[in-house]
């Protein structure tokens, strides 16, 4: 069965800071890998995939993750952090073949602030 | 193009009373899932359809239904509204089935029951 972790519930930075949100995800086969983002009042943006292709994953607005293998992790970083980052992200995980669904982690409330 | 639409944007039910959602995907979408987003147990995966069959079904009691028509658009319904089904409905749409490249999500349904 797969599963995703994300550790902490709400992480804080100021503006210009990095930005580095936690996933370690459990499957028991090669996984996909995505990071969603969430604006309050609205449904989930993809930011950034992994499938099974470069290992380092560059998303949109300024966001990439690396997959590592070895720590089943998919860290969500971001150099420089601006206000209109805040907002909830969320990790999931798919399984290959049949079983499409997304497992999702419990999500990081991401503050910045100015 | 336009994205993945859902309605009504909100709805009040009362407790006992059934519900239907709506969710029109992406024009040349064919897999269409709905989630389940709640502050308690987070994003939930309901089920899937894929060329107006269910694939993929999560653990949701047998209140929870849904069905997918020959134009791609699904709906779902719960009967029997209980105030722990209060929750954001998301529907997503990809291509294809198992395709693992990221599914876009619509904005989704607010249920509140009271």
């Amino acid at each position: 069965a797969q599963s995703v972790t994300q550790l902490g519930s709400h992480v804080s930075v100021s503006e210009g800071a990095l930005v580095l949100l936690r996933c370690n995800y459990s499957s028991s086969v090669p996984p996909y890998l995505f990071w969603y983002v969430q604006y309050p009042n609205q449904g989930l943006q993809l930011l950034l995939k992994y499938t099974s292709a470069a290992t380092l994953v560059k998303g949109i607005n300024g966001f990439e993750a690396e997959f590592k293998k070895s720590e089943t992790s998919f860290h969500l970083t971001k150099p420089s952090a601006h206000m209109s980052d805040a907002a909830e992200y969320f990790c999931a995980v798919s399984e290959t073949g049949a079983n499409s669904k997304l497992t999702f982690g419990k999500g990081i409330t991401l503050s910045v602030r100015p | 193009k336009a994205g993945v639409t859902q309605t009504p944007r909100y709805l009040i039910k009362t407790r006992g009373q059934q519900v239907t959602l709506s969710c029109s995907p992406i024009s040349g979408h064919r897999s269409v899932s709905w989630y389940q987003q709640t502050p308690g147990q987070g994003l939930q995966f309901l089920f899937e359809y894929f060329s107006e069959t269910q694939r993929n079904k999560g653990n949701f009691p047998g209140r929870f239904s849904g069905r997918q028509f020959s134009n791609s658009r699904s709906e779902m319904n719960v009967s029997t509204l209980e105030l722990g089904d209060s929750a954001l409905y998301l529907c997503a749409s990809s291509l294809y089935r198992g395709e693992n490249y990221g599914y876009t999500f619509g904005s989704g349904t607010r249920l509140t029951v009271v």
